[in-house]
């Protein structure tokens, strides 16, 4: 089955406590991203990744580290959380960007106190 | 730069009745646009797609949408809303030379009432 898995769904940390939230599809697709859902705002993207070991920000990446070693894997790190970054995140990925469907997965729920 | 506009952050339907989403880009250049759907607890899945095929796009669950470019308009709509329908939409842009993203616009979220 296509997919994107995100780990994990559910995180509750406390301020300064680095964290990775993992990635990973099984469609071969060159096209990652990283999205942060919070009410009022809709998604936005944090990082985005074209292929391995190509990365580059999006509208929101201060905070935020990604990396892309594999292609299968986008994992993002948070490396020193704080409150502001308590959010919905979604893992996305496709074949490109203009003109085909993005998958996303199940998201992650995270909660900085 | 790209943007997309939905009116709208909450829209109650009774079942049965008409939905209608509204959606409205901003872009100089022709656009690719999209509707998501993200019911409770899940990740968001694509409705349908335009890609200048065609002005009338139809997608999953009886959705279509039309694009307008006089009135730079890609709204969302159903002839008969059911209960299942109830959740978030998402209208979405990408561009060639936008940048390597898709924008998302705010959300709408659909309840669908007996």
């Amino acid at each position: 089955e296509a997919q994107v898995t995100q780990n994990p769904r559910y995180l509750i940390t406390v301020t300064g406590k680095k964290l990775t939230v993992t990635c990973s599809q099984n469609m071969n697709h060159e096209y990652m991203s990283w999205y942060r859902q919070d009410p009022g705002l809709g998604l936005r993207q944090i990082y985005y990744s074209m292929n391995v070991e190509v990365t580059d920000k999006g509208d929101v990446p201060e905070g935020y580290k990604v990396s892309r070693k594999e292609k299968r894997n986008f994992p993002l790190i948070l490396e020193s959380p704080s409150p502001n970054q308590t959010s919905l995140y979604f893992c996305a990925s496709s074949l490109g960007i203009f003109n085909t469907e993005a998958f996303f997965g199940q998201g992650t729920r995270l909660t900085v106190v | 730069a790209q943007s997309v506009t939905q009116l709208g952050s909450h829209v109650s339907v009774s079942e049965g009745a008409l939905v209608l989403l509204r959606c409205n880009y901003s872009s100089s250049v022709p656009p690719y646009l999209f509707w998501y759907v993200q019911y409770p607890n899940q990740g968001l899945q694509l409705l349908l797609k335009y890609t200048s095929a065609a002005t009338l796009v139809k997608g999953i669950n009886g959705f279509e949408a039309e694009f307008k470019k006089s009135e730079t308009s890609f709204h969302l709509t159903k002839p008969s809303a059911h209960m299942s329908d109830a959740a978030e939409y998402f209208c979405a842009v990408t561009l060639t030379g936008g940048g390597n993203k898709l924008t998302f616009g705010t959300g709408t979220q659909l309840k669908v009432e007996l």
